[in-house]
């Protein structure tokens, strides 16, 4: 059972447009939300992270959206650029586990 | 030089044999994580340690064993490696002394069994 689940295999922007990855989850218990991007052949890196108890967070360019009654969150890139090219996941934590689930993650291609 | 590193970064194995990946960190962190990543899978929590005597199973920890050698250190043995855990394997480490629930991957391990 995907407790988190990102829909979309994989999404194409044009630079300088906004890029938006979507994420929903089943278990109620997660309260803490972090997106990942992922080069080939490296590890994955933080971007950026959302509280249960926050709707919105921002970072330069890079904003996350928290809607708890639909479970969902989303990763607004805005503008894009072709360096955002990547692998995207994100993941959640349940109350104070400190333990991560991921999604299965949205490839990125941002066109010049 | 990288916080998180993982030796081999790339290993070829047969069937049966036992084959240990090792992860090493500089950053001070005590909580420790083994991940694998499979095509259309994301990633899957193997075991996490969260200091030297913690050892934790995650969500597919049969037919792996972990060891925690020290706070820098955390390594993970497929005691009789078989073709379905050909895949690419990430270690981790968070801190607990930071509010923020951000972990920090080495490059990854990319292990085929065949």
């Amino acid at each position: 059972d995907q407790q988190v689940k990102q829909n979309s295999p994989s999404l194409s922007v044009q630079e300088g447009r906004i890029s938006i990855l979507n994420c929903d989850y089943t278990n109620s218990m997660f309260d803490y939300f972090l997106w990942y991007k992922k080069y080939p052949a490296e590890g994955p890196t933080f971007l950026i992270s959302i509280s249960s108890i926050k709707d919105k967070n921002e970072d330069g360019r890079f904003t996350v959206f928290l809607n708890k009654s639909a479970k969902h969150l989303s990763l607004h890139i805005v503008p894009s650029q072709p360096g955002d090219s990547a692998v995207y996941f994100c993941a959640a934590s349940p109350s104070g586990t400190y333990k991560y689930i991921f999604g299965t993650g949205t490839r990125l291609k941002v066109l010049a | 030089d990288a916080d998180v590193t993982q030796t081999p970064r790339n290993r070829i194995t047969k069937t049966g044999k036992r084959i240990m990946l090792e992860c090493s960190q500089t950053k001070g962190h005590d909580r420790m994580y083994w991940y694998r990543q499979d095509p259309g899978l994301g990633l899957r929590l193997i075991y996490y340690s969260f200091d030297v005597k913690d050892i934790n199973k995650g969500e597919i920890s049969d037919g792996y064993s972990v060891s925690r050698q020290a706070q820098a250190k955390f390594s993970l043995s497929l005691e009789s490696a078989i073709p379905n855990q050909t895949a690419l394997y990430f270690c981790a480490t968070s801190d607990s002394q930071r509010s923020s629930y951000e972990q920090y991957f080495g490059p990854g391990t990319r292990l085929t069994v065949t």
